[in-house]
């Protein structure tokens, strides 16, 4: 079985630059998860999708950060205007299970770096 | 207070010892408790996965919960250089959709 794919695996950009990630779930999830991990923090939840609908996004910076989630299978998650403390690990998971008590696989990670 | 406190370490033991990491929580809703494993530049993968209290056990690895207490730990027997990763302790409530991590506890097993 094929994991949680990431892509770009990392970036480099300066600030006010935007940049966007792209994630393919394992197939047949239907819960999409983006984290942000800062160095020597946990992951820290910014949306979750339920196929193409937004389960949770109360911690996603909405005046900078989006995401969206094309047919229920893809996510792409955008940065529009960089600022450096958005330096991190931003890590895809998906769940066959929509509640947190659900499994969840990650991807390997993009690892951003803000100038 | 966070949610969710874990001693980030880092834990440094030799080859063979026995590894005992742990976290406290103050959200008495969390009755999921999983443990995530961590290498370096690479994403959690679940290593225990625990539902309200007790134990369990899985190979080298033993979980535990004391609900009571608020607090979780992992055990590692037998330990190897190859357990040297960044362990995150994961709650979760029941009704809930997010997971709330701890900072993870670096460990380095020396040969």
């Amino acid at each position: 079985e094929a994991g949680v794919a990431q892509s770009p695996r990392y970036k480099i950009i300066e600030k006010r630059q935007s940049v966007a990630f792209w994630c393919n779930p394992i197939s047949g999830h239907a819960t999409l998860y983006w984290y942000q991990q800062i160095l020597g923090q946990g992951p820290k939840l910014l949306i979750q999708f339920q196929n193409n609908g937004v389960v949770d996004d109360s911690q996603l910076p909405k005046d900078r950060f989006s995401a969206e989630r094309l047919k229920g299978v893809d996510s792409t998650l955008k940065i529009q205007p960089a600022k450096l403390e958005d330096s991190a690990v931003y890590l895809c998971a998906s769940s066959p299970e929509k509640r947190a008590h659900g499994e969840q696989y990650f991807g390997p990670g993009t690892r951003l770096t803000v100038t | 207070q966070k949610e969710v406190e874990q001693d980030p370490g880092p834990l440094s033991v030799p080859e063979g010892a026995i590894v005992s990491l742990n976290c406290t929580y103050s959200n008495s809703a969390f009755q999921y408790f999983m443990w995530y494993r961590q290498y370096s530049r690479k994403g959690p993968e679940l290593l225990m996965y625990t539902y309200s209290s007790g134990n369990k056990e899985d190979g080298r690895f033993t979980a535990q919960v004391d609900k009571s207490s608020k607090y979780i730990s992992l055990f590692i027997r037998d330990s190897q250089p190859s357990d040297s990763a960044t362990y995150l302790c994961a709650l979760g409530e029941n009704s809930g959709y997010a997971l709330n991590f701890g900072k993870g506890t670096s460990l380095l097993v020396t040969p």
